[in-house]
């Protein structure tokens, strides 16, 4: 079975661009969830999606904002970026239920200029 | 508030012997779960072991197994017989209210393996 996958796995941008990042979850899974990841701050949530809802929102800006279509395929977008939006950004994904275990993608790598 | 707690930014140890990372957690949660992840130099996210609160016995995988101590909150992972490949930052992580979409994770304790 083919891992989660995340598209592209390297950016780099410039202040007050915006930025699509995409995510494919495992086969099957119906939840995927985003996390940002930096030196500064760690890992932190940035929000999850299931049957195209988001269901819980980490404390980012509104900039930050996601989606998930009917195939569970996710993504995100940050909107007016910022030098501090650089970061490893991790998708996961996990079956459906809360006690499922999430199963992390490659991240992608955005680098804002 | 719900935290996760490493406390050993960075380790090191020799190829072959045994290691111990340390993790603390607060919830008032009865019923949860733990999970310890590695995330290697490629940063790509690996679950290394997981835990059910509500079992008493300690979960183990091949080489890696947990010390989990319910009433203290401490969640410890061991690794045996350390192979150059366990060279990884390592994170203890616990869901959010419960719900294993939204993990709350450690610090991260960077492990190095010697030759």
């Amino acid at each position: 079975k083919a891992g989660v996958t995340q598209t592209p796995r390297y950016l780099i941008k410039t202040r007050g661009q915006q930025v699509t990042l995409s995510c494919s979850p495992i086969s099957g899974h119906r939840s995927v969830s985003w996390y940002q990841q930096t030196p500064g701050q760690g890992l932190q949530f940035l929000f999850e999606y299931f049957s195209e809802t988001q269901r819980n929102k980490g404390n980012f800006p509104g900039r930050f904002s996601g989606r998930q279509f009917s195939n569970s395929r996710s993504e995100m977008n940050v909107s007016t970026l910022e030098l501090g939006d650089s970061a490893l950004y991790l998708c996961a994904s996990r079956r459906v239920a809360n006690t499922d275990t999430q199963y992390f993608g490659p991240g992608t790598r955005l680098t804002v200029l | 508030a719900q935290t996760v707690t490493q406390s050993q930014p960075e380790m090191s140890v020799q190829e072959a012997e045994t290691v111990t990372l340390s993790c603390t957690y607060d919830t008032s949660e009865s019923n949860y779960y733990l999970f310890w992840y590695k995330q290697p130099p490629s940063r790509q996210m690996i679950l290394v072991i997981r835990q059910e609160a509500y079992k008493q016995q300690n979960a183990t995988e091949n080489r890696f197994s947990v010390n989990f101590q319910k009433a203290a909150k401490s969640f410890s992972l061991k690794i045996s017989d350390s192979q150059l490949g366990d060279t990884a930052m390592y994170f203890c992580a616990f869901p959010y209210s419960g719900n294993t979409g939204k993990l709350i994770f450690g610090q991260g304790t960077t492990l190095q393996v010697k030759p």
